[in-house]
């Protein structure tokens, strides 16, 4: 059973348009949330993370938006560009914060920006 | 963040051998993992190394099959033994600095 779900596996955007990218968690003791994002041949990076106590957290042009009744949350980039495409990881844990130890992924959304 | 290195960045093994993968941190850390990334799948963890105790296996996962070794608190390495076409997949070694980060992986291809 797949607790953390991304049912996009890709999407394709055009650049200076926003992404959206969708996750879906069915574990409600789950109370950190994560994004990261991967190259080809490279691991995956951290990119931004929201608490369970927060709805919104922002960086630069990457903001994840947290929905906790609807148990889903989304990570938006505004304005997209071509160094954006890469494949997008969500990832949740349960009293663990973001260490390693406690993660679970979704199998990822390939973003894909249009020139 | 930590600069987690491992070697070797991908290889093609046949079927009944077993491959070894070394991870590198530039920094101390009490514990290091494993995960694994079968094709279109999630990434999914497979042990825990501390140094100079034995690996904390997930479900699923056994030592007989992945044994792990962890010398000292700056090196780990995985091994995935007796290899058959379903252990193609990309394994990573990851630390824990206030988040989890990952080497960039070893794409194993079992032929």
């Amino acid at each position: 059973d797949q607790q953390v779900k991304q049912n996009s596996p890709s999407l394709s955007v055009q650049e200076g348009r926003i992404s959206i990218l969708n996750c879906d968690y069915t574990n409600s003791m789950f109370d950190y949330f994560l994004w990261y994002k991967k190259y080809p041949a490279e691991g995956p990076t951290f990119l931004i993370s929201i608490s369970s106590i927060k709805d919104k957290n922002e960086d630069g042009r990457f903001t994840v938006f947290l929905n906790k009744s609807a148990k889903h949350l989304s990570l938006h980039i505004v304005p997209s560009q071509p160094g954006d495409s890469a494949v997008y990881f969500c990832a949740a844990s349960e009293g663990s914060g973001g260490g390693a130890d406690g993660l679970t992924f979704g199998k990822g959304t390939h973003l894909i920006i249009q020139p | 963040s930590a600069v987690i290195s491992q070697k070797p960045s991908r290889d093609i093994c046949q079927r009944g051998t077993s491959l070894t993968i070394q991870c590198q941190v530039d920094s101390q850390v009490t514990m290091m993992f494993w995960y694994r990334q079968q094709p279109g799948q999630s990434l999914t963890l497979i042990a825990t190394a501390n140094q100079g105790s034995e690996a904390t296996y997930e479900s699923g996962f056994v030592i007989d099959k992945f044994p792990i070794s962890r010398p000292n608190l700056t090196f780990s390495t995985l091994t995935v033994s007796n290899l058959s076409p379903e252990d193609s997949s990309i394994y990573l070694c990851s630390v824990d600095g206030g988040v989890a980060f990952f080497g960039q992986g070893t794409r194993l291809t079992v032929v």
